[in-house]
C-alpha cells in the first residue's frame, strides 16, 4: 500500500527558510498535496502539484517533485511566526487520501 | 473548517463510558471520512463512507468502534465502552473535488 514518509519535527529560526521533506511509495497519483494543520484546527489543503510538474511557486511557498526518488518538499521563505503549525505530504490513493504524520514547524525567535 | 461541524469539541469521560462523535456536513456529501489523531501516531483514517455505505473500516481500531452516515448529512462515531488509550482528536473530513475538507475535530479524553 502507498507509504507517506516525512520528519516530525522541524525548528526554523524566524525570517530562515523552513524546508519539509516528504518521500511516498506510490507513483501513480496524478497530483500531490501539502496540508497544514494549524493549532487547535483541522487540516486544509495549503498547496498541490502536478505529478508531471517539477516545482511550483506560490508567494512565499515553493514545492519541489523529483518522481524518479519519490521525493516531495515544501520550502517556506522567510518563514514567519504565522506558519507555526503541523504540515502534512498527502498522496491520493483511490477514493482515499494517504496523509503522512505530519511535520511540526516550530519558529525560533 | 466551515464545511463540517463537528460536536462536541471537547469530551471528557471515564473509562468504561459510552462516547458519540457528531459529524454534519454543511452541505451533504456522498464522502465522508473519520480519522484519529495522536502524538505517537499521527493522523489515521479509521472508516470512510461513499454513497452513505462504508467502503473501508480496516482502520477501525476495534469492536468496540462503530460508525454510521444513516444520510448525506450526518455521520456518528462511536466508541463503546471507552478506554484511556482512545484519547485522541478525532477528525471528520468530506470529500470535494480532489480535496478534503476537514472539520475542527473532537479532542476526547478518557480518564
Amino acid at each position: 500500500g502507498e507509504d507517506v514518509e516525512q520528519s516530525l519535527f522541524l525548528s526554523v529560526r524566524e525570517g530562515d527558510s523552513s524546508v519539509i521533506n516528504c518521500t511516498y511509495t506510490d507513483s501513480s497519483s496524478t497530483y500531490l498535496y501539502w496540508y497544514k494543520q494549524e493549532p487547535g484546527a483541522g487540516l486544509q489543503l495549503l498547496t498541490y502539484i502536478f505529478s508531471n510538474m517539477d516545482m511550483k511557486q506560490d508567494q512565499r511557498l515553493t514545492v519541489l517533485l523529483n518522481k524518479k526518488d519519490k521525493h516531495l518538499s515544501l520550502r517556506i521563505a522567510d518563514t514567519q511566526t504565522g506558519d507555526s503549525a503541523i504540515y502534512f505530504c498527502a498522496v491520493p490513493r483511490d477514493d482515499k487520501i494517504i496523509f503522512g504524520k505530519g511535520t511540526r514547524l516550530h519558529i525560533l525567535p | 473548517d466551515a464545511g463540517v461541524i463537528q460536536s462536541p469539541r471537547h469530551e471528557v469521560t471515564e473509562m468504561g463510558q459510552e462516547v458519540t462523535l457528531r459529524c454534519k456536513p454543511i452541505s451533504g456529501h456522498n464522502s465522508l471520512f473519520w480519522y484519529r489523531q495522536t502524538m505517537m501516531r499521527g493522523l489515521e483514517l479509521l472508516i470512510y463512507f461513499n454513497n452513505n455505505v462504508p467502503i473501508d473500516d480496516s482502520g477501525m481500531p476495534e469492536d468496540r468502534f462503530s460508525a454510521k452516515m444513516p444520510n448525506a448529512s450526518f455521520s456518528t462515531l462511536k466508541i463503546q465502552p471507552s478506554e484511556p488509550r482512545d484519547s485522541a482528536v478525532y477528525f471528520c473530513a468530506i470529500k470535494g473535488g480532489n480535496e478534503q475538507f476537514f472539520g475542527p475535530g473532537t479532542r476526547l479524553t478518557v480518564l
